[in-house]
Formats: C-alpha cells, structure tokens, sequence
C-alpha cells in the first residue's frame, strides 16, 4: 500500500505562472515531509522540507503548505521558470520510533515549464 | 567540493554473479541510504545506516546487503544478481538521519541480464 502518493505524474505550466504540486500521505506517524527535484542522468536534489509542527514554510520562490489534517502536502513554485523542468519527488519521515531512517517517496510529478 | 560518488557509473551483468557498488561521501555525514528508482514506482529505500556498524532495512531489502565499516563509505553488495534487480540506484547521505534533506550520488545504472 502506497503511503505517499502523487497522484498527478505530469504538469504543465506556462513560465512565469504559479505550478502548484500536490502529495497525499495516508500514515499519521508522519512528521517530516520533503521535496526533491530530479533531472534526467543526475540524483534527486534536496529541495524544501517541513516539519508537522508547520504549516508552511518558504525558500525563496518554493513553498511548501501542510495540512496535517488532510494529509496533503502541496509544492507552490512561483514565478515558474523553464530551469524548474524536473521530476519532482515528495518523500516523508518519522522522527521517533526508531525509524528516523526510513524516507518513503512518492513516485514523482513531472513538471513542464513552457516558455 | 562536497559530494557523493559512487562507482560504477555503469553495469551490465550476467545472474548469479555477486557485485559491489561502492559509494562514498566526504562531508563527515552519520547517516548514509541506499535507494533504487524504478518506472512508475519512484523511489524505494533498500538500507540505510544511522551510523558506522548501525544498519537497517529500508522498503526492499531482498537481494541487497551492506555494511558500514567506516563513515565514509556504505557499498551495497548483491549477492546472486538477478534480472529484477535491474534499476537505477543512488546512494545519499546526510548529517543525521532521513528527515534532514540528502545528498545524492549520481546514479548507477544496473543491468542483470
């Protein structure tokens, strides 16, 4: 059973406008959430990350929004440049329970940025 | 420069015959993972290692071994190789554990055949 889901696996985006990425999570004990950018023939890139006690929390032009109630995390990136071309992977950890060591991911959104 | 290297870069080989991918890292990280990236699955943790001689099972451990003799360096071993085992694994480290955002190693492309 999938704990992370992405449910879009692609997405397409004018430069310039907002792309907004989504993620659900179905376990609880979750309490960290990533996100990483992954080009073709590199590794994934630490993007942004955001701890349950958060709501939000901002990089420049990336956001992430939790709500813990839902389950859902969301990836704004304003303004949207082709550079931002990517697959994007939203991952989530716990910090206690002995399995700070375990990162489930999601299966990644790509993201298209037309210019 | 701080990375993480891995090697080799590139793989093919026959079922049954044992291989080490070696990975590396050089910012004095404690936590060190293992994951493979497969069409339409994303990303699974295969092992990670929370620190030297401390080693665990991440979501796919079947066919893989580690270890973690010093801090610098995690291999993944695979036994008796076998076509599903074919993918594109990276190896990451961080500073303390999964929840701190990781650094990646490029890449190395599996094939069994």
């Amino acid at each position: 059973d999938q704990q992370v889901k992405q449910n879009s696996p692609s997405l397409s985006v004018q430069e310039g406008r907002i792309s907004i990425l989504n993620c659900d999570y179905t376990n609880s004990m979750f309490d960290y959430f990533l996100w990483y950018k992954k080009y073709p023939a590199e590794g994934p890139t630490f993007l942004i990350s955001i701890s349950s006690i958060k709501d939000k929390n901002e990089d420049g032009r990336f956001t992430v929004f939790l709500n813990k109630s839902a389950k859902h995390l969301s990836l704004h990136i304003v303004p949207s440049q082709p550079g931002d071309s990517a697959v994007y992977f939203c991952a989530a950890s716990r910090s206690v329970g002995g399995s700070q060591g375990n990162l489930i991911f999601g299966k990644g959104t790509k993201l298209s940025v037309k210019p | 420069e701080a990375q993480v290297t891995q090697n080799p870069r590139y793989l093919i080989t026959v079922t049954g015959k044992k291989l080490t991918v070696t990975c590396s890292q050089n910012m004095n990280h404690e936590y060190m993972s293992w994951y493979r990236q497969d069409p339409g699955l994303g990303l699974r943790q295969i092992y990670y290692s929370m620190n030297v001689e401390v080693t665990d099972k991440g979501d796919v451990p079947e066919g893989y071994k580690v270890s973690r003799k010093e801090k610098r360096n995690f291999p993944l071993i695979l036994e008796s190789p076998s076509p599903n085992q074919t993918s594109l694994y990276f190896c990451a480290s961080s500073l303390s554990w999964a929840g701190v955002g990781q650094y990646f190693g490029p890449g190395t492309r599996l094939t069994v055949t």
